[in-house]
């Protein structure tokens, strides 16, 4: 089974700070991809990565930045935690063309 | 428009019951579709792909009309643990990028 698992399943942060949220896949898969959700507007793309070091914005990366050193890893870094980042950022990997597979998640608030 | 777009119901439905939902995406050039069930709270997990010739899962039926673009999921024999919102994935071709709807929630009600 494919295994994607998220550094934290809930996290409450301050205005200002800097956060990671990281990512792991187990399945040797090359795309990855990080997400928020929030009610009423479904999954919203915030970067994603095809490889080792590559990385695309998706349609909101504003106030984020990535990193993947290693294919297995994909951080998700808020720069200057403010409270309109206040979501659930969930993570996902998949093989080229084929379906996704998504992390438990990580609730996020900022206050 | 969207670029996928579903009806968010909710559709409520008493169990046994077949229950259909549809969705509709803007892109003639997408090559990928897939339908995932959410549940309250959790991540988004895979139901099913969604193949030219339609593909069939048990009690979970989908189709894929590409001349009116549009997707649809049937479920038969609804069970109370089908309670969830279903979304709708769509992956044009060329691209890496996955498009999302915001999902159609179900309610099987005992």
């Amino acid at each position: 089974d494919v295994k994607v698992t998220q550094s934290s399943r809930y996290l409450v942060k301050r205005t200002g700070e800097k956060v990671f949220l990281e990512c792991v896949q187990d399945m040797d898969h090359e795309n990855m991809f990080w997400y928020r959700q929030d009610p009423g507007l479904g999954l919203r793309l915030i970067y994603f990565s095809y490889d080792v070091k590559m990385k695309e914005k998706g349609d909101i990366p504003e106030g984020y930045s990535v990193s993947r050193e290693k294919k297995e890893r994909f951080s998700l870094i808020l720069e200057s935690a403010s409270t309109n980042q206040t979501s659930m950022y969930l993570c996902a990997s998949s093989p080229d063309r084929f379906e996704q597979y998504f992390g438990p998640g990580t609730r996020l608030t900022v206050t | 428009r969207k670029e996928v777009e579903q009806d968010p119901g909710p559709f409520n439905v008493p169990e046994g019951a077949t229950v259909a939902f549809n969705c509709t995406y803007s892109n003639s050039a997408s090559q990928s579709f897939f339908w995932y069930r959410q549940d309250c709270r959790k991540e988004p997990k895979l139901l099913m792909s969604v193949y030219s010739s339609g593909n069939e899962d048990g009690r979970f039926t989908a189709q894929l009309n590409r001349a009116s673009q549009y997707i649809s999921l049937l479920i038969r024999d609804s069970k109370l643990s089908d309670s969830a919102t279903y979304l709708c994935v769509v992956k044009p071709s060329g691209t890496y990028k996955y498009i999302f709807g915001t999902g159609t929630r179900l309610k099987v009600l005992a």
